[in-house]
C-alpha cells in the first residue's frame, strides 16, 4: 500500500528550542493532517491542510502543505515539556478517500 | 467538541477467546474506522464503515470482523483472539465529506489489548 515517511524518527531537544519535522510521500495528496499522540492516548488533530502551499498555524504550531503536494512540514516554536509525544502526519489522495498515516516522529523535550 | 469513546482502555484476553471492542461517537458522523497501532508500523486500517449496516475491509482485515447496527456505534470483533493481535486499537470517526466540507478523522483514546 501507499506509505508516508516521517523525518526524523525521533528527536531530543532542549526546552525553548524550535522543532521541525516533515512528512513525505511518493504520491500526490490533496489533504494533509497533523496529529499529536500523548502516551497511552489516542491521536489528537492539530492542523488540517487542504491546498498546496497553504501555511496554517495553531498556537506555537505551524504546518505547511508542500508545493509539490508530496510533502508537508510541521514546526513547533519555543518547545515546552508538554510538547512531548508522537507526531503523526496523514495524507489523503482524493476527497472522501481513506487517509494514509506516517509512522510518527517521537519528540522528547529536555528541561 | 467531537467525542469518540471506547469501551475499555485496557483489556487482557486469552488465546481463542472472542473479543468485542466497542466505539461510540456523539457527533452524528457517517464514517467510522478501526485501526491498530504497533511500534514502527504506525496506524493500519482494519475496517471502516460509511453508513449503518455498511462495512468495508481496510488494509489488514484478516482475523477481524465489524458490526455497525447504529450510526453512533462501531464494534470490532476478534472471533478467536491470537497473540499476534496484541496491540493498541484505535477507533475514529469523521463526517461525510459532502456534509461538512472536510472529513478529518477524530480518534478515541484507544484500547490496549493483550492476548495471552
Amino acid at each position: 500500500g501507499q506509505q508516508l515517511n516521517q523525518s526524523p524518527q525521533s528527536m531530543f531537544i532542549q526546552e525553548g528550542e524550535d522543532v521541525s519535522m516533515n512528512c513525505t510521500s511518493s504520491s500526490i495528496f490533496n489533504t494533509w493532517l497533523w496529529y499529536k499522540q500523548d502516551p497511552g492516548e489516542g491521536p489528537v488533530l492539530l492542523i488540517a491542510l487542504y491546498k498546496a502551499g497553504e501555511l496554517t498555524s495553531n498556537g506555537r504550531l505551524t504546518a505547511q502543505f508542500g508545493i509539490t503536494r508530496k510533502d508537508s512540514f510541521l514546526n513547533i516554536s519555543a518547545s515546552i515539556p508538554s510538547d512531548v509525544g508522537i507526531y503523526f502526519c496523514a495524507g489523503q489522495f482524493g476527497y472522501g478517500q481513506n487517509f494514509v498515516f506516517g509512522p510518527g516522529t517521537r519528540l522528547s523535550v529536555l528541561p | 467538541d467531537v467525542k469518540v469513546t471506547q469501551s475499555s482502555r485496557y483489556l487482557v484476553k486469552r488465546t481463542g477467546e472472542k473479543v468485542f471492542l466497542e466505539c461510540v461517537q456523539d457527533m452524528d458522523h457517517e464514517n467510522m474506522f478501526w485501526y491498530r497501532q504497533d511500534p514502527g508500523l504506525g496506524l493500519r486500517l482494519i475496517y471502516f464503515s460509511y453508513d449503518v449496516k455498511m462495512k468495508e475491509k481496510g488494509d489488514i482485515p484478516e482475523g477481524y470482523s465489524v458490526s455497525r447496527e447504529k450510526k453512533e456505534r462501531f464494534s470490532l470483533i476478534l472471533e478467536s483472539a491470537s497473540t499476534n493481535q496484541t496491540s493498541m486499537y484505535l477507533c475514529a470517526s469523521s463526517p461525510a465529506p459532502q456534509a461538512s466540507g472536510s472529513n478529518e478523522q477524530f480518534f478515541g483514546p484507544g484500547t490496549r489489548l493483550t492476548v495471552l
